[in-house]
């Protein structure tokens, strides 16, 4: 099955400083690598996801980029502020129509320094 | 908040009784999941239901079951089987088909067990 590693599991920035956190994949037919935020005490939420025909995707502060080959993926924050602070999970799974099977990695606490 | 709800948000049990966690969708969506979170650690998968009346093992199913009788309930019993079961469980839901395979993750509950 897949198995995805996540690192570093913690990462202290300055505010306004970029962040960023890497996964590796073990199932080179994964393709769907969606990244979720998780505040203290709440549920994960989706922040960004990239399909594998992509090497790279931006949402404003946010930037995930793909090495198909490496089987790794990473996850950019820029100009980071303290509502950033949050543990960030990476996954991977097959897109397909039999469902979305995520496999996620063990997670990085980010905290951002005022 | 995502149209998904789990409860109670917390729970505490005694060592040998089994609990049941009700997770609940309104998002007309075909799967539903159930994850474990342990402190500091990623999500595991126990099970999952892509359909009414089936569902299948996830990475750690043991000392679990689960019921899929309707599309919008997916709950998940604890038994006394589990040898670790002081977790906070999420449950989340997904569609299968189309272009967006996000899944919603409900708000949590924190089961702890003596």
């Amino acid at each position: 099955g897949e198995n995805v590693e996540q690192h570093p599991s913690t990462l202290s920035v300055q505010e306004g400083d970029s962040a960023v956190i890497k996964c590796t994949y073990s199932d080179s037919a994964s393709n769907y690598f969606p990244w979720y935020k998780q505040e203290l005490g709440k549920r994960p939420q989706l922040i960004i996801d990239i399909r594998s025909n992509v090497g790279e995707k931006k949402d404003q502060r946010i930037a995930v980029t793909l090495n198909k080959t490496a089987k790794h993926f990473s996850l950019h924050i820029t100009e980071t502020q303290p509502e950033d602070s949050a543990v960030y999970f990476c996954a991977a799974s097959r897109d397909n129509n039999a469902g979305n099977m995520l496999t996620f990695g063990g997670g990085t606490r980010l905290m951002v320094k005022p | 908040d995502g149209g998904i709800t789990q409860s109670p948000k917390y729970l505490f049990r005694k060592e040998g009784q089994n609990v049941t966690l009700s997770c609940e969708q309104n998002l007309n969506h075909d799967a539903m999941y159930w994850y474990r979170q342990d402190p500091g650690q990623g999500l595991r998968l126990i099970y999952y239901s892509q359909i009414v009346n089936d569902f299948q093992k996830g990475d750690i199913a043991e000392g679990y079951s689960v019921s899929r009788e309707k599309k919008e309930s997916f709950p998940l019993t604890v038994t006394s089987a589990q040898k670790n079961p002081t977790a906070f469980y999420l449950c989340a839901s997904s569609m299968i088909a189309g272009s967006s395979y996000e899944q919603y993750f409900g708000p949590g509950t924190r089961l702890t067990v003596t």
